[in-house]
Order: C-alpha cells, then sequence, then structure tokens
C-alpha cells in the first residue's frame, strides 16, 4: 500500500522568510512518481511538480525549489523569500505501480504567509 | 483554454436526499478522475474513467455512489441517498493519457457538500 505524510498540519511564517514543507511516502513501487499541488483560497488544485523516482536531482523553479531524498524517502518543497500570495494548502502525493491514475495524497500543509 | 469545472461550487441537503454532481473535464482529456476530501483529512481517491469506461473504482465508499460518464465527456457523481459522513469536499480532475506514469492530472475547484 501506498502512504504520504505530510507531519506539518500548519506553518505560520512572515513575509520574506524561508519555509520547507516536509513530505515523506511509503511505497513497494519501485517506479513511481511525487508531485507538489498548490490550494489556494478559491479552492482548485494547482500542479507545481512532478519528479519520478530514477531522477533524484534537486529541482529549482523561480523561489521554489524540491529536494527529492529516495534514502529517506523524502520528498521536500521549499519556498525562499516567502510572499503573502504563497498563502495556500500544499498537497504532497504519489502515484506508481499498476495504477499510475490513483494518486495518494498527504493531509496537506496549511502554509500562512504575513506581511 | 478552459480548465476543469465543476458544478455546483456549493450544496447543503438533508440526510436522505439525492445530490448529483458535475464535472466538465479539460476538452480532449480522455482521463476522468473523482477525489473526496473528508473534513482534515487527505484527499482521497474515488474512481478513475477512461473515456466512458471506468478504469478503476476501486475507491467508491459504497453503492450509495453512483458515477457516470456518458458519451466520454462530462461525469456526473450522484449520493443516493445521502449520508452524513458523505459531507466533505469533492474534486473532479482529468488528464490526457491516463496510461503514462508522466500524465498530470489537472483538478477542478471541488464541490463542497454538507449533508445535515
Amino acid at each position: 500500500a501506498q502512504k504520504v505524510t505530510q507531519a506539518q498540519t500548519e506553518i505560520s511564517v512572515v513575509e520574506k522568510e524561508d519555509v520547507t514543507l516536509d513530505c515523506v511516502y511509503e511505497t513497494r513501487d519501485t517506479t513511481y512518481y511525487l508531485f507538489w499541488y498548490k490550494q489556494p483560497p478559491s479552492g482548485e488544485l494547482v500542479f507545481l511538480i512532478r519528479r519520478n523516482s530514477f531522477d533524484e536531482q534537486n529541482e529549482i523553479s523561480g523561489r521554489y525549489s524540491w529536494n527529492f531524498q529516495k534514502s529517506t524517502s523524502s520528498f521536500n518543497f521549499t519556498i525562499t523569500a516567502s510572499q503573502v500570495v504563497d498563502s495556500a494548502v500544499y498537497f504532497c502525493a504519489l502515484s506508481g505501480g499498476t495504477s499510475y491514475g490513483k494518486l495518494t495524497f498527504g493531509q496537506g500543509t496549511i502554509l500562512t504567509v504575513h506581511p | 483554454e478552459a480548465g476543469v469545472t465543476q458544478f455546483p461550487s456549493h450544496s447543503v441537503i438533508e440526510k436522505g436526499q439525492t445530490v448529483t454532481l458535475r464535472c466538465d473535464p479539460i476538452s480532449g482529456h480522455d482521463n476522468l478522475y473523482w477525489y473526496r476530501r473528508v473534513m482534515g483529512k487527505e484527499i482521497k481517491f474515488l474512481l478513475h474513467f477512461v473515456k466512458e469506461s471506468k478504469q478503476d473504482e476501486s475507491g467508491m465508499p459504497n453503492n450509495r455512489f453512483l458515477a457516470e460518464r456518458t458519451g466520454g465527456t462530462y461525469s456526473t457523481l450522484k449520493v443516493q441517498p445521502a449520508e452524513l459522513e458523505d459531507s466533505g469536499v469533492y474534486f473532479c480532475a482529468s488528464s490526457q493519457d491516463g496510461t503514462l506514469p508522466t500524465d498530470t492530472q489537472y483538478f477542478g475547484p471541488g464541490t463542497r457538500l454538507t449533508v445535515l
């Protein structure tokens, strides 16, 4: 069975601070994919990134960066110089095995960035 | 290009009533998914359509839930009769090719269902 754990329920920071959202996963599949989605107040889940299990290179996109470590089964997400617009719920998700169409989500982390 | 749309955005019904949720996927997307988030818990998979066929319905909680996708375009999810524990946010997502591991699912804004 697959499982995703986001241990941080809520995080509160002040604008311009860096913040890291943790994601730990469990899977028996050798090939799998990890995702991060952002849910702003408008409600829809916005796709941020997809990473496959064979690519452990870290990725940076503007103020966002992701650290994938298979040794610790983690896929952490860092926002550098946070802004108020980053306030949202962030979900980590996993797919793999024979059901790539089925995403397994973590419980989400509520990030609040104060001005 | 329009994203995934869902209707209604909110629904409040009484226990025992019937509710039908609708999802319109992104045009051209053969794959359509339903997920549900019960208050404070993780988003859980309900089922996956490929065109009009149910590819995976392993997440459907019980036979009070009926999903259809006639013609392979929009989908409906009917709950009949609704129970208190059905309250939550129902998300729909679509993707181009669900058989590819690289396929990305694009989500709608969800329908918030409250059963009183």
